[in-house]
C-alpha cells in the first residue's frame, strides 16, 4: 500500500465548478500536511498547509481529519487557471515529504 | 532574487552511463533534497542534506549517490543508468531540514532520457 493515495484523475470541469479532492496516508505518526500545484513539466510549488482546524485561502479549502487519516482539498469557482496537478503531501517522521500520485484537474471553458 | 536552480534542464544518456546533476540552493538555505519523479507519478524521495550532511536516504539502490559542498550547492550522481532512470529529477531547497517550519522550494528539475 502507498504511504500516500489520492483519488485517480483527471478531473475534467467546468468553469465555476466546485471541486473536491480527497488523499488518504498510512502512517498515523505523520507530522504536516501540505497540497502542492504542478502545471504541466513544471516543478511543484506549495498552494497551501493543512491544518486540523481546517483552513481557507481564497477559493481553496484544505481539511484535515487525522482520525480518518484523510486529507481533502476543494477549490470553488474553478478558472481556467486551475488546471494542473494537485499533489497531496505528507511529512513523515523522518522530515521527508512524501507526494501521493497527483490528480490533473482539467478545467474547460 | 534566484530561485532553486538546477543544471542541466534536459539530458539524455544512454544504458549504462553515469550522470551529474547540478543543484544550486536558495541563497541562504542550507538544506536541499533531491527526487526522482517518473511520469505519471508524484516525485519520490531520494536523498537529504543539510549541512553539508546526508539526512535521509530513500529506497534507491547504490547507484545513486550525493553530495553537499560547503557552499550548500550539491550534486546527485547516478552510475550503471537505466532505462527506469529516465524521470524529471527535482532539487528543493529549505533553510533547515525540518519541512514542519519550513517550505521547501522546487528547482525546475532536470529531464534525463535513458535510450
Amino acid at each position: 500500500r502507498k504511504e500516500v493515495e489520492q483519488d485517480p484523475g483527471p478531473f475534467n470541469v467546468p468553469e465555476g465548478a466546485t471541486v473536491a479532492f480527497n488523499c488518504t496516508y498510512s502512517n498515523s505518526a505523520s507530522q504536516s500536511f501540505f497540497w502542492y500545484r504542478q502545471d504541466c513539466r513544471k516543478e511543484p510549488k506549495l498552494l497551501m498547509s493543512v491544518y486540523s482546524s481546517g483552513n481557507e485561502d481564497g477559493r481553496f479549502t484544505a481539511q484535515l481529519n487525522r482520525a480518518s487519516q484523510y486529507i481533502s482539498l476543494l477549490i470553488r469557482d474553478s478558472k481556467l487557471s486551475d488546471s494542473a496537478t494537485y499533489l497531496c503531501v505528507v511529512l513523515n517522521q523522518g522530515g521527508k515529504l512524501i507526494f501521493g500520485q497527483g490528480t490533473e484537474l482539467s478545467v474547460k471553458p | 532574487d534566484a530561485g532553486v536552480t538546477q543544471s542541466p534542464t534536459h539530458l539524455i544518456k544512454t544504458r549504462g552511463q553515469h550522470v551529474t546533476l547540478r543543484c544550486s540552493p536558495i541563497s541562504g538555505h542550507k538544506s536541499v533534497s533531491w527526487y526522482q519523479q517518473v511520469l505519471g507519478q508524484g516525485p519520490q524521495f531520494i536523498f537529504q542534506y543539510y549541512e553539508k550532511e546526508e539526512r535521509g536516504r530513500g529506497n534507491f539502490p547504490d547507484r545513486f549517490s550525493a553530495r553537499q559542498f560547503p557552499n550548500y550547492s550539491s550534486e546527485l550522481n547516478v552510475n550503471a543508468l537505466l532505462l527506469g532512470d529516465s524521470a524529471l529529477y527535482l532539487c528543493a531547497s529549505s533553510l533547515s531540514p525540518n519541512a514542519q517550519r519550513t517550505e521547501a522550494f522546487f528547482g525546475q528539475g532536470t529531464r534525463l532520457t535513458v535510450v
